[in-house]
């Protein structure tokens, strides 16, 4: 089964718009660390933050923001007022401290901003 | 900031042929991952390591494949004899701790004629 199961394969929006990545996780662990990444087109894996199950404290960072949710299993991205730059593909990723530090990703979101 | 530093960035070979794809790791990190990733499909798991042995592989990850860090430093993975389709794009990762986000280097592009 999947772990980490990102439903939207891609989403299109106009510069200005509000959009939400979706990632939906599985896990019987109580104590996992949940990512997310992106790869815009030239096609290096960024780090973008890093939640532990212990703090469902939603984060913004400028235009994005998290929305964790344990009720639901659902790490969600919000960008606010896309610009261009933003297009890439987005990678939601699981680890379970009882695992090793092995890491289960998502099979990605792609991303289109149109100007 | 520190990074982790792969090559070459892109290599050819032929069918059968070996090759060594070869990573540095961030200094202070503890684990350390090979993913591979087909052109536009998803990031694969192949194989991770920690204190100087293989934790975790993949079935991807079968007996043409190995990796060696040999001498504290450099981490490398071998495709003793490649396939058409072990062309994709070969990340090496790190992570300096359990919990810790990988951070992966900028990836080798295989391509197998």
């Amino acid at each position: 089964a999947q772990k980490v199961t990102q439903a939207q394969t891609e989403i299109s929006v106009v510069e200005k718009e509000d959009v939400t990545l979706d990632c939906v996780y599985e896990t019987r662990d109580t104590t996992y660390y949940l990512f997310w990444y992106k790869q815009p087109p030239s096609g290096e894996l960024v780090f973008l933050i890093r939640r532990n199950s212990f703090d469902e404290q939603n984060e913004i960072s400028g235009r994005y923001s998290w929305n964790f949710q344990k009720s639901t299993s659902s790490f969600n991205f919000t960008i606010t007022a896309s610009q261009v730059v933003d297009s890439a593909v987005y990678f939601c990723a699981l680890s379970e401290a009882g695992t090793g530090n092995q890491f289960y990703f998502g099979t990605g979101t792609s991303l289109t901003v149109i100007p | 900031e520190p990074e982790v530093t792969q090559t070459p960035s892109h290599q050819v070979t032929q069918m059968g042929q070996e090759v060594i794809l070869r990573c540095v790791p961030i200094s202070n990190h503890l684990y350390f991952y090979w993913y591979r990733q087909i052109l536009g499909q998803k990031v694969e798991f192949l194989v991770s390591f920690y204190n100087n042995e293989i934790s975790e592989k993949s079935e991807i990850f079968d007996d043409q494949f190995s990796v060696e860090r040999p001498d504290g430093s450099n981490f490398t993975l071998k495709i003793r004899s490649t396939k058409l389709e072990d062309s994709a794009m070969y990340f090496c990762a790190s992570s300096e701790r359990q919990g810790s986000p990988l951070h992966f280097g900028n990836g080798t592009r295989l391509t197998v004629t």
